[in-house]
Protein backbone atom coordinates (compact mmCIF):
# COMPACT_ATOMS: atom_id res chain seq x y z
CA UNK A 1 0.00 0.00 0.00
CA UNK A 2 1.15 3.59 -0.86
CA UNK A 3 1.60 5.99 2.24
CA UNK A 4 3.21 9.62 2.67
CA UNK A 5 4.92 11.06 5.52
CA UNK A 6 5.71 14.89 6.03
CA UNK A 7 7.69 14.58 9.16
CA UNK A 8 7.35 18.95 9.91
CA UNK A 9 3.92 19.64 11.04
CA UNK A 10 4.95 23.11 11.59
CA UNK A 11 7.42 25.00 10.12
CA UNK A 12 8.22 29.37 10.31
CA UNK A 13 10.50 30.92 8.43
CA UNK A 14 11.25 34.58 7.58
CA UNK A 15 9.73 36.44 4.40
CA UNK A 16 12.18 36.28 2.24
CA UNK A 17 14.24 33.31 3.31
CA UNK A 18 14.30 30.21 1.66
CA UNK A 19 12.04 27.37 2.29
CA UNK A 20 12.28 23.49 1.94
CA UNK A 21 9.19 21.39 3.29
CA UNK A 22 10.07 17.54 3.14
CA UNK A 23 7.71 14.58 1.83
CA UNK A 24 8.85 10.93 1.90
CA UNK A 25 6.61 8.40 0.42
CA UNK A 26 6.08 4.35 0.53
CA UNK A 27 5.02 2.65 -3.02
CA UNK A 28 6.64 0.00 -5.23
CA UNK A 29 6.40 1.38 -8.21
CA UNK A 30 7.49 5.06 -9.48
CA UNK A 31 4.57 6.69 -8.30
CA UNK A 32 2.75 10.16 -8.83
CA UNK A 33 3.57 12.78 -6.76
CA UNK A 34 1.55 15.61 -6.23
CA UNK A 35 2.13 19.07 -4.11
CA UNK A 36 -1.06 20.37 -2.98
CA UNK A 37 -1.56 24.16 -1.32
CA UNK A 38 -4.40 24.73 0.88
CA UNK A 39 -5.10 28.51 2.15
CA UNK A 40 -7.52 29.41 4.78
CA UNK A 41 -10.68 28.69 4.29
CA UNK A 42 -9.98 27.44 0.47
CA UNK A 43 -9.75 24.01 -1.35
CA UNK A 44 -6.52 22.77 -2.24
CA UNK A 45 -5.04 23.61 -5.39
CA UNK A 46 -2.19 21.76 -7.22
CA UNK A 47 1.70 23.51 -6.73
CA UNK A 48 3.48 21.10 -9.20
CA UNK A 49 3.47 17.20 -9.74
CA UNK A 50 5.88 14.40 -11.28
CA UNK A 51 5.40 11.59 -13.35
CA UNK A 52 8.22 10.69 -15.03
CA UNK A 53 11.17 12.35 -16.65
CA UNK A 54 13.07 15.13 -15.44
CA UNK A 55 13.34 14.64 -11.59
CA UNK A 56 13.40 18.31 -11.15
CA UNK A 57 10.05 19.88 -11.39
CA UNK A 58 8.89 23.69 -11.49
CA UNK A 59 5.47 24.52 -10.06
CA UNK A 60 3.06 27.56 -9.95
CA UNK A 61 4.55 30.51 -7.78
CA UNK A 62 8.08 29.85 -7.87
CA UNK A 63 7.93 26.73 -6.33
CA UNK A 64 10.09 23.32 -7.43
CA UNK A 65 10.46 20.18 -6.03
CA UNK A 66 12.89 17.57 -6.76
CA UNK A 67 11.96 13.29 -6.54
CA UNK A 68 15.01 11.77 -5.12
CA UNK A 69 13.81 7.73 -5.69
CA UNK A 70 17.01 6.58 -3.74
CA UNK A 71 15.95 8.14 -0.55
CA UNK A 72 11.55 8.23 -1.50
CA UNK A 73 11.42 11.75 -1.37
CA UNK A 74 10.01 14.59 -3.04
CA UNK A 75 11.27 17.79 -1.23
CA UNK A 76 9.38 21.29 -1.89
CA UNK A 77 11.23 24.59 -2.05
CA UNK A 78 10.86 27.58 -2.67
CA UNK A 79 14.53 30.09 -2.88
CA UNK A 80 12.38 33.24 -1.72
CA UNK A 81 9.62 32.99 1.04
CA UNK A 82 6.59 35.40 0.39
CA UNK A 83 3.84 36.13 3.37
CA UNK A 84 1.23 34.82 1.01
CA UNK A 85 2.54 31.66 0.65
CA UNK A 86 1.42 30.75 4.41
CA UNK A 87 -0.77 27.78 4.01
CA UNK A 88 -0.92 24.24 4.58
CA UNK A 89 0.87 22.23 2.39
CA UNK A 90 0.21 18.70 1.40
CA UNK A 91 2.47 15.84 -0.32
CA UNK A 92 0.24 13.52 -2.35
CA UNK A 93 1.19 10.01 -4.11
CA UNK A 94 -0.62 8.43 -6.39
CA UNK A 95 -0.28 4.83 -8.35
CA UNK A 96 -0.29 5.10 -11.65
CA UNK A 97 -3.78 4.41 -13.22
CA UNK A 98 -5.38 3.53 -9.61
CA UNK A 99 -6.94 6.74 -10.03
CA UNK A 100 -6.73 7.68 -6.29
CA UNK A 101 -3.87 9.24 -3.99
CA UNK A 102 -2.52 9.07 -0.39
CA UNK A 103 -2.08 12.07 1.00
CA UNK A 104 0.18 13.57 3.91
CA UNK A 105 -0.99 14.88 6.90
CA UNK A 106 0.21 18.70 6.25
CA UNK A 107 2.89 20.72 6.75
CA UNK A 108 1.19 24.65 7.80
CA UNK A 109 3.92 27.10 7.13
CA UNK A 110 4.02 30.47 9.07
CA UNK A 111 5.80 33.00 7.22
CA UNK A 112 7.58 36.07 10.01
CA UNK A 113 7.43 39.48 8.80
CA UNK B 1 -17.90 30.37 -11.67
CA UNK B 2 -16.24 27.52 -9.54
CA UNK B 3 -15.26 24.38 -11.52
CA UNK B 4 -16.36 22.03 -8.95
CA UNK B 5 -19.06 23.57 -6.68
CA UNK B 6 -20.09 21.92 -3.37
CA UNK B 7 -23.55 22.74 -1.35
CA UNK B 8 -24.01 23.59 0.95
CA UNK B 9 -20.80 25.28 2.50
CA UNK B 10 -21.39 25.50 6.29
CA UNK B 11 -24.16 22.97 8.04
CA UNK B 12 -24.48 22.71 11.75
CA UNK B 13 -27.33 19.47 12.32
CA UNK B 14 -28.07 17.12 15.29
CA UNK B 15 -27.20 13.43 16.30
CA UNK B 16 -29.16 11.03 13.97
CA UNK B 17 -30.07 13.30 11.51
CA UNK B 18 -29.72 12.38 7.45
CA UNK B 19 -27.66 15.47 5.80
CA UNK B 20 -26.78 14.90 2.05
CA UNK B 21 -23.88 17.30 0.74
CA UNK B 22 -23.48 17.67 -3.09
CA UNK B 23 -21.28 18.34 -5.57
CA UNK B 24 -21.46 19.49 -9.78
CA UNK B 25 -18.67 20.46 -11.98
CA UNK B 26 -17.92 21.43 -14.99
CA UNK B 27 -14.38 20.12 -16.10
CA UNK B 28 -16.34 17.61 -17.60
CA UNK B 29 -13.95 14.55 -16.07
CA UNK B 30 -15.41 11.33 -15.43
CA UNK B 31 -13.72 10.36 -12.08
CA UNK B 32 -15.51 12.18 -8.87
CA UNK B 33 -14.25 11.62 -4.84
CA UNK B 34 -15.31 12.42 -1.46
CA UNK B 35 -12.39 13.16 1.05
CA UNK B 36 -13.12 13.80 4.54
CA UNK B 37 -10.09 16.31 6.10
CA UNK B 38 -9.60 16.51 10.36
CA UNK B 39 -7.32 18.54 12.05
CA UNK B 40 -4.16 16.74 11.76
CA UNK B 41 -4.68 14.13 9.60
CA UNK B 42 -4.07 14.87 5.79
CA UNK B 43 -6.81 13.93 3.84
CA UNK B 44 -8.84 10.86 3.89
CA UNK B 45 -10.52 9.53 0.92
CA UNK B 46 -14.59 8.29 1.87
CA UNK B 47 -15.86 7.02 -1.76
CA UNK B 48 -14.64 7.74 -5.29
CA UNK B 49 -16.20 6.94 -8.54
CA UNK B 50 -14.65 6.43 -12.22
CA UNK B 51 -18.01 6.92 -14.22
CA UNK B 52 -21.98 6.81 -13.24
CA UNK B 53 -21.95 3.32 -12.75
CA UNK B 54 -18.59 2.98 -10.90
CA UNK B 55 -18.72 3.44 -6.85
CA UNK B 56 -15.84 2.28 -4.94
CA UNK B 57 -14.76 2.36 -1.53
CA UNK B 58 -12.37 4.86 -0.21
CA UNK B 59 -10.59 4.24 3.16
CA UNK B 60 -13.42 5.37 5.85
CA UNK B 61 -16.72 4.81 4.14
CA UNK B 62 -18.33 3.55 7.30
CA UNK B 63 -21.01 5.80 8.03
CA UNK B 64 -21.33 7.29 4.56
CA UNK B 65 -23.06 6.44 1.58
CA UNK B 66 -22.80 8.17 -2.22
CA UNK B 67 -25.11 8.78 -4.94
CA UNK B 68 -23.49 9.33 -9.17
CA UNK B 69 -26.69 10.80 -10.18
CA UNK B 70 -24.60 12.61 -13.86
CA UNK B 71 -21.44 12.51 -14.87
CA UNK B 72 -21.05 16.09 -13.29
CA UNK B 73 -22.74 15.13 -10.21
CA UNK B 74 -21.70 13.83 -7.04
CA UNK B 75 -23.58 13.61 -3.55
CA UNK B 76 -22.52 12.58 0.14
CA UNK B 77 -24.87 11.04 2.54
CA UNK B 78 -25.06 10.76 6.24
CA UNK B 79 -27.37 8.51 7.17
CA UNK B 80 -28.03 9.11 10.67
CA UNK B 81 -25.19 11.86 11.61
CA UNK B 82 -22.74 11.30 14.62
CA UNK B 83 -20.47 14.09 16.22
CA UNK B 84 -16.95 12.45 15.18
CA UNK B 85 -18.64 12.99 11.44
CA UNK B 86 -17.73 16.56 12.34
CA UNK B 87 -15.08 17.75 9.16
CA UNK B 88 -14.22 19.60 6.43
CA UNK B 89 -15.55 17.18 3.49
CA UNK B 90 -14.12 18.03 0.10
CA UNK B 91 -15.33 16.99 -3.61
CA UNK B 92 -12.77 16.45 -6.08
CA UNK B 93 -12.32 15.53 -9.57
CA UNK B 94 -9.27 14.30 -11.61
CA UNK B 95 -8.35 13.22 -15.33
CA UNK B 96 -6.78 9.77 -15.79
CA UNK B 97 -3.87 9.32 -16.34
CA UNK B 98 -2.36 11.56 -14.40
CA UNK B 99 -4.69 12.00 -11.81
CA UNK B 100 -4.26 15.29 -9.95
CA UNK B 101 -6.87 16.46 -8.21
CA UNK B 102 -9.39 19.50 -8.70
CA UNK B 103 -10.50 20.39 -5.55
CA UNK B 104 -14.06 22.22 -4.28
CA UNK B 105 -13.99 24.83 -1.67
CA UNK B 106 -15.10 22.33 1.20
CA UNK B 107 -18.41 21.74 3.12
CA UNK B 108 -17.53 22.64 6.83
CA UNK B 109 -20.03 19.84 8.83
CA UNK B 110 -20.97 20.06 12.49
CA UNK B 111 -22.71 17.41 14.26
CA UNK B 112 -23.95 18.44 17.71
Amino acid sequence: AQSVTQPDIHITVSEGASLELRCNYSYGATPYLFWYVQSPGQGLQLLLKYFSGDTLVQGIKGFEAEFKRSQSSFNLRKPSVHWSDAAEYFCAVGAPNAGKSTFGDGTTLTVKP
Amino acid sequence: DADVTQTPRNRITKTGKRIMLECSQTKGHDRMYWYRQDPGLGLQLIYYSFDVKDINKGEISDGYSVSRQAQAKFSLSLESAIPNQTALYFCATSDPPAGELFFGEGSRLTVL
